[in-house]
């Protein structure tokens, strides 16, 4: 069965950056879509980027481009979303989603279980 | 962006009742990409619906989507206690996909 397998949480001070991972156990890797997918604290589900490790280039909301960067490691089927310049307003529910193929990357059949950032000096 | 609006907001009702959840697009796109998501309290959300009405693996069948264009309607006939719960569209017809901002279910 496939899952995504999340980072754990992670507390870190404002002004820096981090990481979390997403592993895919039991699937074909490289030919989905793979996004990461915030939610604050009470608040809905908001898209910030996604890659096609297959491709290799990664998408961005606007809103995070040039704070976020997305890769994937083909070697180890993990993709990674790091966010620097961190704020208390980053503090949120990081998901990573699994999409689907052949350009259907974008809506998503499959979710991890959510890493909890906490950034609080 | 394409704009996701749901409404209402909230809706409470009892176990056994039917429940019709709305989404509008801020432009009109293909119904294709027009996806619906349960999650319950502490839990990622579940895809339940795409193409605007085809329900996911494992979904019930109590749980129907349609809608076009820029209108879109999710609808669980005879509330079970595990669909409380917030429901949320999403289309990705569109980079960035967007979410709307939430239906919450809850018991009357």
């Amino acid at each position: 069965q496939v899952q995504l397998v999340q980072s754990e949480a992670e507390v870190k001070k404002p002004g820096s950056s981090v990481k979390v991972s997403c592993r895919t156990s039991g699937a074909t890797f490289t030919s989905y879509g793979f996004s990461w997918v915030r939610q604050a604290p009470g608040q809905g589900l908001e898209w910030m980027g996604g890659i096609i490790p297959m491709y290799g280039t990664a998408n961005y909301a606007q809103k995070f481009q040039g704070r976020v960067t997305i890769t994937a490691d083909e070697s180890t089927t993990t993709t990674y979303m790091e966010l620097s310049s961190l704020k208390s307003e980053d503090t949120a529910v990081y998901y990573c989603a699994r999409g689907g193929i052949s350009s259907r990357y974008w809506y998503f059949h499959l979710w991890g279980r959510g890493t909890l950032v906490t950034v609080s000096s | 962006e394409i704009v996701m609006t749901q409404s209402p907001a909230t809706l409470s009702l009892s176990p056994g009742e039917s429940a019709t959840l709305s989404c509008r697009a801020s432009q009109s796109f293909d119904s294709n990409y027009l996806s619906w998501y349960q999650q319950r309290p502490g839990q990622p959300p579940r895809l339940l619906i795409y193409g605007a009405s085809t329900r996911a693996t494992g979904i019930p069948a109590r749980f129907s989507g349609s809608g076009s264009g820029t209108g879109f309607t999710l609808t669980i006939s005879s509330l079970q206690p595990e669909d409380f719960a917030v429901y949320y569209c999403q289309q990705d017809y569109n980079l960035p996909p967007t979410f709307g901002g939430g239906t919450k279910v809850e018991i009357k």
